[in-house]
């Protein structure tokens, strides 16, 4: 079955102790993407990524790390979580073929509790 | 930088029709998304738009017309499953921004 695996589910931690939520996807695609979804604001892009070893800044990167050594892993880290990061966040993938990376397969979502 | 607007909330009654609006103003333009997202679950890909025109997709059809920065999502003979929140999107090169979200709710 096609799908965006993101691990862990549900997470309370609390400030500074570093975490790491991994996303994995079994399509092949190139194209992966991290979102973070808070009320009133929608889904807002944390970082991209074109392929492996191809990374770049979405909208809102302050206080996150990413990296692509492989084609089906995108794992997102917090390097010292602070409460302004509890958010549910979401990995998603495309492929990357110019209008195809807008048509994204999302993982159920991670929701993280920073106190 | 990119602003994309659409209404808070609307509601329906079943059976009938709906349209969310979108309108977006953004630094560079390569598609316009709708998404369908239930609530405590995650967005699912619904439709895009490229070109002017309308794109039909059995009871739903999405607009754009990029001279205006519009778009619109319509959504036919409305069924109760159909209770969900919306996402408008726009692709710039290969940075996917969302607005805030439709929530539409149908009542029996």
């Amino acid at each position: 079955e096609a799908q965006v695996t993101q691990n862990p589910r549900y997470l309370i931690t609390v400030t500074g102790k570093k975490l790491t939520v991994t996303c994995s996807q079994n399509m092949n695609h190139e194209y992966m993407s991290w979102y973070r979804q808070d009320p009133g604001l929608g889904l807002r892009q944390i970082y991209y990524s074109m392929n492996v070893e191809v990374t770049d800044k979405g909208d809102v990167p302050e206080g996150y790390k990413v990296s692509r050594k492989e084609k089906r892993n995108f794992p997102l880290i917090l390097e010292s979580p602070s409460p302004n990061q509890t958010s549910l966040y979401f990995c998603a993938s495309s492929l990357s073929k110019f209008t195809r990376a807008g048509e994204l397969f999302f993982g159920e979502g991670s929701r993280l509790t920073v106190l | 930088g990119q602003n994309i607007d659409q209404p808070t909330e609307m509601t329906a009654t079943e059976g009938a029709i709906v349209q969310i609006n979108c309108t977006y103003q953004t630094s560079g333009f390569n598609g316009l998304f709708w998404y369908q997202q239930h609530a405590g679950e995650a967005p699912t890909f619904l439709s895009y738009n490229v070109l002017d025109g309308l794109e039909e997709k059995g009871r739903f059809s999405s607009f754009l017309s990029r001279s205006k920065g519009y778009s619109y999502l319509l959504l036919k003979e409305l069924q109760m499953k159909d209770s969900a929140s919306y996402l408008c999107a726009v692709l710039n090169d290969y940075k996917l921004s969302f607005g805030a979200g439709t929530t539409v709710t149908v009542r029996a």
